[in-house]
């Protein structure tokens, strides 16, 4: 089954305790996004990758980080989380069309 | 910034009823256009897109429209059903094949029985 796997699903963590949320996805995809979903914002863009490598930042990238060293991943970084970070995290991926394919979401809390 | 805006948070319908979800955009680049659908508890779900070089396009009980003058883009959604109950997002990109979305933040679409 084509899918966006992401973990953990939910996360109750400390400020400043570094953590990584995965992503995987198994569709061979070389477009990778993260978004952070808000009440009041929607959705928006953390970073993105066009390929293995290859990273850029979206509109609110202050506090993650991220890697592609395989096609496949596309693991968040969180160095030192904040409490302003607490959002629900979005994962997705896209071939050459823009039908992305989502993930099921991680539900972060920082206290 | 540029920003995606939607003009209702909440609609209802009546099943069966058609419904229609607005969204204004301001950036007049805006090249691409996509909506998508969030149901309780999921991630979003791509429904269709138009470029900008069109004005309508229709898919499987849905049809987007483009307005690029008022900068307006709607998502129609034919003999609405329970299962469209959902939050309905529109995003927006300046340049096709870039990866940067900006998305609007969302109408709460309720299906009355």
């Amino acid at each position: 089954e084509a899918q966006v796997t992401q973990n953990p699903r939910y996360l109750i963590t400390v400020t400043g305790k570094k953590l990584t949320v995965t992503c995987s996805q198994n569709m061979n995809h070389e477009y990778m996004s993260w978004y952070r979903q808000d009440p009041g914002l929607g959705l928006r863009q953390i970073y993105y990758s066009m390929n293995v490598e290859v990273t850029d930042k979206g509109d609110v990238p202050e506090g993650y980080k991220v890697s592609r060293k395989e096609k496949r991943n596309f693991p968040l970084i969180l160095e030192s989380p904040s409490p302003n970070q607490t959002s629900l995290y979005f994962c997705a991926s896209r071939s050459s069309s823009y039908e992305q394919y989502f993930g099921p979401g991680t539900r972060l809390t920082v206290t | 910034g540029e920003s995606v805006g939607l003009h209702l948070p909440t609609l209802s319908v009546q099943e069966g009823d058609n419904s229609i979800i607005n969204c204004a955009y301001s950036n007049s680049a805006s090249d691409y256009f996509i909506w998508y659908k969030q149901e309780s508890g999921k991630g979003p779900q791509f429904i269709i897109d138009i470029r900008s070089n069109m004005d309508k396009r229709q898919g499987q009980r849905v049809t987007v429209l483009l307005n690029k003058t008022v900068k307006h883009l709607s998502l129609q959604i034919a003999a609405t059903q329970p299962g469209d109950s959902a939050v309905y997002f529109c995003a927006e990109t300046a340049n096709f094949g870039n990866e940067k979305l900006t998305f609007g933040t969302g109408t709460r679409l309720t299906i009355i029985p």
